[in-house]
């Protein structure tokens, strides 16, 4: 079967620092991407990671390692906004004509503490 | 671009009745996804177009689903007869996608969803 997982909750404070783990097992892997979804709005795009190393859009870094099939979202000098849950997604499966389905974590929920 | 647009935000029905909810991809995007969210079983990919076409619909829970994408600017999402076990928040999503290349890293932009209650 292909699955990923993740934490379902983590819990920090303002200023601290959080990483949240995805491992991930799939027939076929071609990029893991990071979204972030406030409780009652929609899921938005973070990062995307095709290949080892690591990725930093601002506050936010996301790493990959394929070998371990592992990834990591970290999120630095947290705010209260960063509150929300944050899926780990991979490109997996390949359809006929090389479409290639996104398969998804359950997500993390995390909140941010004053 | 206004973004994908999802219409109703939010659907009261009662069992048995028919639901219809529609979707507005970005103009441009080639590929449309249908996903439900629910906390227990978390995003499920319900069906998947590639230029109007549906490349994967395994996801459709059973035959009271049923999508349409009769062009490039609009599909529908059909449950007929609603149950309570379909409430779920009902997102469309749109990205462009080249099948001949397949750039990996194509972003989803979702709309802001259908909060569907089926009572």
């Amino acid at each position: 079967g292909q699955s990923l997982e993740q934490p379902s909750e983590v819990t920090a404070v303002e200023g601290a620092i959080v990483q949240i783990n995805c491992t991930y097992q799939t027939s076929g892997f071609y990029g893991l991407s990071w979204y972030q979804q406030h409780d009652g709005g929609a899921p938005t795009f973070l990062s995307y990671n095709a290949l080892d190393g690591l990725e930093e859009t601002g506050r936010f870094s996301s790493f990959l390692s394929r070998s371990d099939s592992y990834g990591y979202l970290l999120l630095q000098e947290l705010q209260m906004k960063d509150s929300a849950s944050y899926f780990c997604a991979v490109r997996g499966v390949v359809y006929a004509g090389n479409n290639r389905k996104l398969i998804w974590g359950l997500g993390t929920s995390l909140a941010v503490n004053p | 671009d206004a973004g994908v647009i999802q219409s109703p935000r939010h659907e009261v029905t009662e069992m048995g009745q028919e639901v219809t909810l529609r979707c507005k991809p970005i103009s441009g995007h080639n590929s449309l996804f249908w996903y439900r969210q629910t906390m227990m079983r978390g995003l499920e990919l319900l069906i998947y177009f590639n230029n109007n076409v549906p490349i994967d619909d395994s996801g459709m829970p059973e035959d009271r689903f049923s999508a349409k994408m009769p062009n490039a600017s609009f599909s529908t999402l059909k449950i007929q007869p609603s149950e309570p076990r379909d409430s779920a928040v009902y997102f469309c999503a749109s990205s462009s996608e080249d099948s001949l290349t397949a750039s990996p890293n194509t972003e989803a932009f979702f709309g802001q969803g259908t909060r569907l209650t089926v009572v």
